[in-house]
């Protein structure tokens, strides 16, 4: 069974740092893509980053390009999202994805998510 | 960024009738090389994540049940509920993968009439 474990939510003030864990089992880590989804409570879902299996091409959202790191451990089955110069629009529920079929990273869908985190930005 | 636009935003249906949720994409989502669609459906129940639904814009992921079905290609598409079931209540969402970045509907919430 596929599991994604996250960790590492919390309140943090604005211009702070927090990372996003994502422990994976139940599947071979390395051979798929992984992505991080972000959810404003009571609003939409928007795509934030997304790692290749092999950690070597990473894609971000314009929102969070220049601020925020996506990265994988294959040895450790763990995804990560390290978040800078954290923002009050940052606000939001934050999940893990794996991808529904490709290491790539490219167009695909997410076919298990992770249980989320809630990220809050605040003074 | 395609934008992708769901309609009804909400919508109440009775138990045992049908449910139909439209999505309609900014621009075509057709891979041609494969013919396939690049648009998906999720479920998401509160305080939970989204669940897949669909991929390919019809087939149904794993362990989803037979009366969610998917129809469309190109810039229209519909998520068909055939017999709303009590936990069916969810908010549905369309998702584009064909281009990056990968973008979703707003949401249509299904309740029960």
């Amino acid at each position: 069974e596929v599991r994604l474990l996250q960790s590492g939510g919390g309140l943090v003030q604005p211009g702070g740092s927090l990372r996003l864990s994502c422990a994976a089992s139940g599947f071979m880590f390395s051979d798929y893509a992984m992505y991080w989804v972000r959810q404003v409570p009571g609003k939409g879902l928007e795509w934030v980053s997304a790692v290749s299996g092999d950690d070597v091409n990473r894609y971000y959202a314009d929102s969070v390009k220049g601020r925020f790191t996506i990265s994988r451990d294959n040895s450790k089955n763990t995804l990560f999202l390290h978040m800078d110069s954290l923002r009050a629009e940052d606000t939001a529920v934050y999940y893990c994805a794996k991808d529904g079929y490709t290491a790539t990273a490219s167009k695909s869908y997410f076919d298990s998510w992770g249980q989320g985190v809630g990220v809050t930005v605040s003074a | 960024d395609i934008v992708m636009t769901q309609s009804p935003d909400s919508l109440a249906v009775s138990l045992g009738e049908r449910a139909t949720i439209n999505c309609k994409s900014s621009q075509s989502v057709l891979y041609n090389y494969d013919n396939k669609n690049f648009l998906a459906w999720y479920q998401q129940k509160p305080g939970q994540p989204p669940k897949l639904l669909l991929y390919g814009s019809s087939t149904r992921a794993s362990g989803v049940p037979d009366r969610f079905s998917g129809s469309g290609s190109e810039t229209d598409f519909t998520l068909t509920i055939s017999t709303l079931h009590p936990e069916d209540v969810a908010i549905y969402y369309c998702q584009q993968y064909y281009t990056r970045p990968t973008t979703f509907g707003q949401g249509t919430r299904l309740a029960i009439k």
